[in-house]
Parts: structure tokens; sequence; C-alpha cells
């Protein structure tokens, strides 16, 4: 079974410019979540989603990231414009809600804004 | 605001002995808690978890512990081995969503 898809694996771009990250969770799961790996604060979540409806975007840093999940297998989160400070990896997991809900992750999106 | 916290982001220790990491969290409206592992260039895997109605759960050579009292977990590997080495992150969840820790690089020395 494919697992979590996302892409780009890597990105680099300069500062300013429009960055758009996808992400295609596993069939069949009914959550899905956008997360930030940083140094300095681990994976903080930037939204999640619960049957393509955004639920809490609490995290999303600031007005330039926006994140939409227009239907069950594809989400994206962009930032615009871009700055040095966002680089990162970006993880996207979903899951399927039931169980214990343990996340299923996807191979990240390292993003470096020069 | 970060709601678990690990605050050890490292941790060495020698083959075959104990590795002991921790966490801690500030809601008490978490319901679950995970572990997961972390290899680089790797996305996140699950580990093991325990209910907030448990305060063990055990599977192989990991053991979680969990004391809601003191809003303390802990992830006990015994023995540890080489292959262990990685990021470990500490999760909580409540209500749907999932909050992860900053993480414990462990290594595991021959």
């Amino acid at each position: 079974d494919a697992g979590v898809i996302q892409s780009p694996r890597h990105e680099v771009t300069e500062m300013g410019q429009e960055v758009t990250l996808r992400c295609k969770p596993i069939s069949g799961h009914n959550s899905l979540f956008w997360y930030r790996q940083t140094m300095m604060r681990g994976l903080e979540l930037l939204i999640y989603f619960n049957n393509n409806v955004p639920i809490d975007d609490s995290g999303m840093p600031e007005d330039r990231f926006s994140a939409k999940m227009p239907n069950a297998s594809f989400s994206t989160l962009k930032i615009q414009p871009s700055e040095p400070r966002d680089s990162a990896v970006y993880f996207c997991a979903s899951h399927w809600g039931g169980g214990t809900g343990e996340l299923f992750f996807g191979e990240g999106s390292r993003l470096t804004v020069l | 605001d970060q709601q678990v916290k690990q605050n050890s982001p490292s941790l060495s220790v020698q083959e075959g002995r104990i590795s002991i990491l921790n966490c801690d969290y500030t809601n008490s409206m978490f319901d679950y808690f995970l572990w997961y592992k972390k290899y680089p260039a790797e996305g996140p895997t699950f580990l093991i978890s325990i209910s907030s109605i448990k305060d063990k759960n055990e599977d192989g050579r990991f053991t979680v512990f969990l004391n809601k009292s003191a809003k303390h977990l802990s992830l006990h590997i015994v023995p540890s081995q080489p292959g262990d080495s990685a990021v470990y992150f500490c999760a909580a969840s409540a209500y749907g969503d999932m909050r992860f820790g900053a993480g414990t690089r462990l290594t595991v020395k021959p």
C-alpha cells in the first residue's frame, strides 16, 4: 500500500517567492495534519483537517501561510511570500480516526529559502 | 505554547543497557500518548502508545509508563541496540489533534 506521499522532497527558492507543498494522504484516512520540524521547536502542528474541513489552524505562523484540502486525497500548504526563517522540513501525516489515532507520516519536504 | 515537552535533547547509552526517555505535558485533556521514532531523511514512525486510563504498556523491548498525577510519561528500551539510535518524539492527543515534543536524540553505542 502507498503511504503518505509528499512533493517536492526538496525545494530551494529565493526569498519572496511562492512555495507550494503537496500531500496525498493514505486512502481511507479522514484526518490530515501539516507539521513543521525545526531544531528549536521539534514538530510543530501547523494545521489539521478532518473530513477535508480545517479544524485547528492556530499553529499557522502568519498570514503568509495557507493550507487547503479540496478533496479527501489532496492537500496543499502554501507560503507566499517565503522568507529565510521558513526554512524547515514540512511533514504531512494522516490517520483514519480510530484506534489510538497514530499518525502515518510522509517523508517530508525540505524547504530552503535563500 | 509547548504543551508537550522533552527536556533532554540527547541521550547516549551503551548497547545492552536501558534507555529511558522522558516527556512532560501540561494539558490534562490529553487522552492518548504516543512515541514516534525518526531516522534521518525519513518521516516519524509510530512506536508505541498508551491510553490515559492505563499506567503501563509493553511491546517487546519497549515499555511506556504514564504518571497522570505528575503529567509525565517515559519510554524504556531494554536492552538497547545500536539500531535504536534515532530521534524519539513524544506526542499527545486530545479531541483529534496531536502535539509533539521537540524530540530526544538517542545514541546507542556498541
